[in-house]
């Protein structure tokens, strides 16, 4: 069981716009950031998002993070094939960091 | 450019115990707010952060496994290694280190991750 909570799958067709969304607790996202990871299979994962809204160089504006409270979401728009991975989303949570369970998105 | 590899035992027998080496470069874990964590993924499954070393040498485990875990560093030679003992079945994962950093409103967070080790646990 995850600390953070995902829906375990999520579909777009291409160019479409896709949410993905990730909730807590106040123990973790009540003061802290979160951050996104894309993994693609047989691949470690890759910092997609940090600070909650912020994408380290080389990843598209495509990719765009948001956090409320205890939710925070990924959004993908113009959806593409190559965005079909897993998604995970990450926390620090009583000086550990925390994972959700992960979203598997495929672009029908 | 920060690099990390994992080294170690693919196949472990239950009840042994895992030792898993992390290799880095392009950091020192000397420098104040770095650390190294490992991280585990069993197969299908999610990430499970285990354990974190900082750069001060303080560390922090997992809460469930703590008591089989034990993660220290080698500043010479640029490894953080982890113990697991009495390892069991369900311990079989791919297991990554990630360089992490500290942000004040993130905590530590990993941003460079190694490419991990499969290890399978079986008689």
């Amino acid at each position: 069981q995850s600390v953070l909570t995902q829906p375990p799958s999520a579909s777009g067709t291409p160019g479409q716009r896709v949410t993905i969304s990730c909730s807590g607790s106040s123990s973790n996202f009540g003061s802290y950031y979160i951050y996104w990871y894309q993994q693609f299979p047989g691949t470690a994962p890759k910092l997609l998002i940090y600070r909650s809204n912020q994408r380290p160089s080389g990843v598209p504006d495509r990719f765009s993070g948001s956090k409320s409270g205890t939710s925070a979401s990924l959004s993908i728009s113009g959806l593409r094939s190559e965005d079909e991975a897993d998604y995970y989303c990450a926390a620090w949570d009583d000086s550990l960091r925390v994972f959700g369970g992960g979203t598997k998105l495929t672009v029908l | 450019q920060i690099t990390l590899k994992e080294s170690g035992p693919t196949l472990v027998k239950p009840t042994q115990t895992l030792t898993l080496t992390c290799t880095f470069s392009g950091f020192s874990l000397n420098t104040s707010r770095v650390a190294v964590g490992w991280i585990r993924q069993p197969p299908g499954e999610a990430l499970e952060c285990l354990a974190l070393i900082y750069w001060n040498d303080d560390k922090r485990y997992s809460p469930s496994l703590q008591s089989r875990l034990t993660i220290t560093k080698d500043t010479s030679k640029n490894q953080v290694v982890l113990t697991m003992t009495n390892m069991d079945p369900v311990d079989t994962a791919t297991y990554y280190c990630a360089h992490s950093v500290y942000d004040f409103w993130s905590g530590y967070y990993f941003d460079y991750w190694g490419q991990g080790t499969l290890v399978t646990v079986s008689s």
